[in-house]
């Protein structure tokens, strides 16, 4: 299971900070990496970006060097914070375990993410 | 990074068999997830790689592959398969990920 944690009011031009807490599996697993993803209000999933257990990361390059993500294996847990704030990144966060594979074969790769957190909505106010 | 299209909104009437779409350069070369969300639920994963179902998820679901066009089927769909669907995969630079837009799912 995945729950995420953080403050659900931001000030425009603030810094977001969340936590996604893991429990019954181990975020030092090789095969995966830890997700965050986020829905606006009415509207589609965006993907923000992605940490492996080693601390590499992948993230949107939408959203330019705003995005930080971090991992505490030590604490089964994995954050993010973006900074300067606008109305336009309210959303419900949601994290994520995120498998990528590839078939022996080669005949091509796949990503999952499963499962998700139960999301935590953020509004950023003015 | 590449796109992932979508029709906004498809419906099928009960017990009839649907088909939703995704197109986009990425899924040429990688395989489309699909996802559904019901209201003021978060996505679940419904199906993946070439022929890939999650534990608990109903044969009336299945994929396929076609260029770079990727769908999800419901055959014989139920009232509780209304929602809305999403496809994701990699991005063509296999670093990123990438949604598509979603396809609202009614079922009459």
């Amino acid at each position: 299971q995945l729950q995420e944690s953080g403050p659900g009011l931001v000030k425009s031009s603030e810094t977001l900070s969340l936590t996604c807490t893991v429990s019954g599996d181990s975020i030092y697993i090789v095969n995966y990496y830890w997700g965050w993803i986020r829905q606006p209000p009415g509207k589609g999933l965006e993907w923000i970006g992605s940490i492996y257990y080693n601390g590499n990361t992948y993230h949107n390059p939408s959203l330019n060097s705003r995005v930080t993500m971090s991992i505490d294996t030590s604490k089964n847990q994995f954050s993010l914070k973006m900074t300067s704030l606008t109305a336009a990144d309210t959303a419900v966060y949601y994290c994520a375990r995120e498998s990528r594979a590839s078939y022996a074969d080669s005949s091509g790769r796949y990503l999952t993410l499963d499962p998700w957190g139960q999301g935590t909505l953020v509004t950023v106010s003015s | 990074s590449s796109e992932l299209t979508q029709d906004p909104a498809v419906s099928v009437a009960l017990g009839q068999t649907v088909r939703i779409t995704c197109q986009g350069d990425s899924v040429r070369s990688n395989y489309a997830s699909w996802y559904q969300q019901k209201p003021g639920q978060a996505p679940m994963l419904v199906f993946f790689g070439k022929n890939l179902r999650p534990s608990g998820i109903p044969d009336r679901f299945s994929g396929s592959t076609s260029g770079h066009t990727a769908s999800l089927t419901i055959s014989g769909a139920q009232a509780e398969d209304e929602a809305d669907y999403y496809c994701n995969s990699r991005d063509t630079n296999f670093n990123h990920v990438v949604f598509g837009g979603g396809t609202k799912l009614t079922v009459l």
